[in-house]
């Protein structure tokens, strides 16, 4: 079983949707993060939580919002969804007082 | 090497002959550098990492070389194989920053056989 668990792993959804994608860690870690991958443009970050009650904004956080529901999940939400948000997204975990981040396996989601 | 841009660099090498792939990096700062893999399909994985008290390290088939005074990082892979194709990520962290790690926009390498 995987350690960092993606759910949906694919979602097509229209625009003005709204759309929440979930996070779930089997690993104990207490930060979190969402990053979204573009083509060509790498990995950009979205929101990250360093715990429950920590919630922080990434470069790109216009038009998202995040909710730490507990220190095992941590899910990230579109509350009308435009097509420029078509976009692979990425959860990640790491231990505090560690650099390596754990991703998850993605979930791609297309606006249309 | 890495560069801002919607077209991802890269990298053709021979099975068997080394890899060197290249990452400028942006933040004097930063304080720890990372090196992941990404294969189709899959979210990215740990490679190696270095710290910034550092200038070289080691792995199995893999070194990172680090040189903070023109901010550069880059990726040694040894006997490269066809399993090492994949899309090669370098990321710092900064710890004026919250100790995010910023990505770079990765370098495709692919191995022909």
């Amino acid at each position: 079983d995987a350690d960092v668990t993606q759910t949906p792993r694919n979602r097509i959804t229209k625009t003005g949707k709204r759309i929440m994608l979930e996070c779930s860690q089997t690993k104990g870690h207490d930060r979190m993060y969402w990053y979204r991958q573009d083509p060509g443009l790498g990995l950009r970050l979205i929101y990250y939580s360093f715990d429950v009650k920590d919630i922080n904004k990434g470069e790109i956080s216009d038009g998202y919002s995040v909710s730490r529901q507990a220190q095992a999940k941590f899910s990230l939400s579109l509350e009308s969804a435009i097509p420029n948000q078509t976009a692979l997204y990425f959860c990640a975990t790491a231990l505090s007082g560690t650099g390596e981040l754990f991703f998850g396996e993605g979930s791609r989601l297309t606006v249309l | 090497g890495e560069s801002v841009g919607l077209h991802l660099p890269t990298l053709s090498v021979q099975e068997g002959d080394n890899s060197i792939i290249n990452c400028a990096y942006s933040n004097s700062a930063s304080d720890y550098f990372i090196w992941y893999k990404q294969e189709s399909g899959k979210g990215p994985q740990f490679i190696i990492d270095i710290r910034s008290n550092m200038d070289k390290r080691q792995g199995q088939r893999v070194t990172v070389l680090l040189n903070k005074t023109v901010k550069h990082l880059s990726l040694q892979i040894a006997a490269t194989q066809p399993g090492d194709s994949a899309v090669y990520f370098c990321a710092e962290r900064a710890g004026n920053q919250g100790g995010k790690l910023i990505f770079g926009q990765g370098t495709e390498l692919s191995v022909k056989p």
